[in-house]
């Protein structure tokens, strides 16, 4: 059975302080890994990653996948209380199905 | 209008009703999926339709019943639900890539069962 794991379940933070999101991973079949942000409304995509070991970029947010050690990381640089929310970690394998996480509560406070 | 929709938003049902969700993709998406999220708890695949073939979570009751009609529609069959049933029932859609999909989602049903 598939399976993903994040860690911390939750963090509180102040603003600009740097976080860094853990994921680890079994998945069958291994085609992506993919990160998402939830507020209070659905999960809104950040990024897919494919090859282990290239960084993806989005401002003060990038994450980086290893496939010999099956995980990845989020970081988030400088935070905000804009970054206040649940990010999801989910594995693509067989079946199209995606197989997420339990995600990780971020608080972010001024 | 673009991305995913989904409606009602919010739904108040008792335990002998029926009623059905909707989910709509104006993405061009080949491939929609029905997630159930319940509080903290992950995000649990419920249905996948793909090319018009569907692939079921096996752990999911019979009251809940989808229906794709074409690649841009979804619909959700609710009958006899139970109040465990109450959560945020998610669409989403996808395009097939060789290398992995990205799943885009609706804003999401509110579900309450009394």
């Amino acid at each position: 059975e598939d399976k993903v794991v994040q860690s911390p379940l939750s963090l509180v933070v102040h603003e600009g302080d740097t976080v860094t999101l853990n994921c680890s991973y079994e998945v069958t079949n291994f085609r992506s890994l993919l990160w998402y942000k939830q507020e209070k409304k659905a999960p809104t995509f950040l990024f897919m990653l494919t090859s282990s070991g290239i960084e993806k970029k989005s401002g003060r947010l990038s994450s980086i996948l290893d496939k010999k050690e099956l995980f990845s990381i989020l970081n988030i640089t400088a935070t905000q209380t804009g970054d206040s929310a649940v990010y999801l970690c989910a594995g693509s394998g067989s079946a199209r199905q995606l197989t997420f996480g339990s995600g990780t509560q971020l608080t972010v406070l001024p | 209008e673009t991305g995913v929709t989904q409606t009602p938003r919010h739904l108040v049902m008792g335990m002998t009703n029926k009623k059905s969700l909707k989910c709509e993709q104006h993405l061009g998406h080949n491939a929609m999926y029905w997630y159930k999220q319940s509080a903290k708890k992950p995000l649990e695949l419920m249905f996948v339709y793909s090319l018009e073939e569907r692939v079921e979570n096996n752990s999911v009751p019979s009251r809940f019943s989808p229906e794709c009609p074409n690649s841009s529609h979804l619909f959700l069959h609710l009958h006899t639900l139970q109040p465990e049933d109450s959560a945020l029932y998610l669409c989403a859609s996808s395009f097939t890539q060789g290398s992995g999909e990205t799943q885009y989602f609706g804003p999401g049903t509110r579900l309450l069962v009394l």
